[in-house]
This record gives C-alpha cells, structure tokens and sequence, in this order.
C-alpha cells in the first residue's frame, strides 16, 4: 500500500464550479499537510499548509484534515480556467531529521471556460 | 532572482556524456533537496542536505553525484545516465530548525532531462 494515495484524474469541470480534491494516507505518524498546485513545465508551488485536523481557508481555497480518517481534501470555490493545473498533496511526521515530504502522484485538473 | 532557479531549463544528453544541473536559492533557507519526477509516479526524494551536509541519500545510484559548496547553492552532477533516468529533476529549498524541523519547501522551475 503506498503511503500517500491520490486519484490522477484528469477531473474537468465547468468554470464556476466547485472542486473538491482529495488524499489518503497510511501513516498516522504524519501531522503537516501540505497542498501544491503545478502547471505544466513548471515546478510545484506550495498553495496551502496545514498542521493537525481541521480547516484552513485561504481566498478560494479550503484545506481540510480528518487526521481520524487519514483523509485530506482541498476545495477550489468559483474554479477558473486560471486553476487548471496538477495538484499535489504532501505530508510529513514531526520530529527528527523527517524534513522529508511525502507526495501523493497529483491530480490533473482542467476547468473549462 | 528570486525564490529558487535552476539551470539549465533543458537538457539532452548521451549515457556517456557527463554534465551537472545547478540550483540556487534566494530565500535565505538552509536545507536543500533533489528531486526526481517522473510521469505517473509521486515526486522521488533523492537527495537532502541540511546546513550544507547531506543528511538523506534515498538509495539513489552513484550515477548520480549531489555537492553542496554552501547554503544556496546545490549541483547535481551526471554521469553514464540510463534512458530511464529521462524526467524533470526539481530543486527545492526550507528553513530547518536545529532539530530537524522543517515541513514548507520552495521548488524551483525544475531541468527537463532527456537521455539518448
């Protein structure tokens, strides 16, 4: 089973729409999680941070963790073309020299005008 | 320049050719990684260095050689590279506390490397 499950996709939705991308983890040991959004030919830039359970919104997005389910979820609200994109989750434990993240393969994203 | 660069852009090289990928980061941070990504497959840690020493070698093969002259510069030198070795190989940087903390990484645009 890998650490760090995530549904490739693609997912396409209609401009306006409200997206809903998830991950699941294995390890209960991880506390920090992380959401990245890449385009392509471009390298991943870190969109939200999230440490324990609970919600964290930032504009458009919304970080949600379930530490309970080993479940993490980033909503995208009024999606926009602008948004299409590979989204990728990432976690880490707490402790040690663990500055080691653990990505999920990305889900591609294409929202359509 | 700002946030983390990385040169060259692209890259095609022979398996018996030998060439280097360079990284810096403008952030101030302290810890530097290497990372391969590959179509379909999660980001590969290959490589760690914290305040300038490495601290993590994920089992990668020799073919491949990390240095680390300071904090904010990184290299990865190339040698007799396999086809499989193809990917986008990304650079990333963070602050680490002195004990070992550390979870938000920067990354760089990445070097699209093509082996013939």
């Amino acid at each position: 089973q890998k650490e760090v499950e995530q549904d490739p996709g693609p997912l396409s939705v209609p401009e306006g729409a409200i997206v809903s991308l998830n991950c699941t983890y294995s390890n209960s040991a991880f506390q920090y999680f992380m959401w990245y959004r890449q385009y392509s030919r471009k390298g991943p830039e870190l969109l939200m941070y999230t440490y324990s359970s609970g919600n964290k919104e930032d504009g458009r997005f919304t970080a949600q963790v379930d530490k309970s389910s080993k479940y993490i979820s980033l909503f995208i609200r009024d999606s926009q073309p602008s948004d299409s994109a590979t989204y990728l989750c990432a976690m880490s434990a707490r402790g040690g020299a663990t500055n080691k993240l653990i990505f999920g393969t990305g889900t591609l994203l294409a929202v359509q005008p | 320049e700002t946030g983390v660069t990385q040169t060259p852009r692209h890259l095609v090289m022979g398996m018996t050719n030998k060439k280097s990928l360079k990284c810096e980061q403008h952030l101030g941070h302290n810890a530097m990684y290497w990372y391969k990504q590959s179509a379909k497959k999660p980001l590969e840690l290959m490589f760690v260095y914290n305040f300038k020493e490495q601290t993590e070698n994920n089992s990668v093969p020799s073919r491949f050689s990390p240095e680390c002259p300071n904090s904010s510069h990184l290299f990865l030198h190339l040698h007799t590279l396999q086809p499989e070795d193809s990917a986008l190989y990304l650079c990333a940087s963070s602050q680490v506390g002195r004990d070992g903390s550390s979870y938000e990484q920067y990354f760089g645009p990445g070097t699209r490397l093509t082996v013939t």
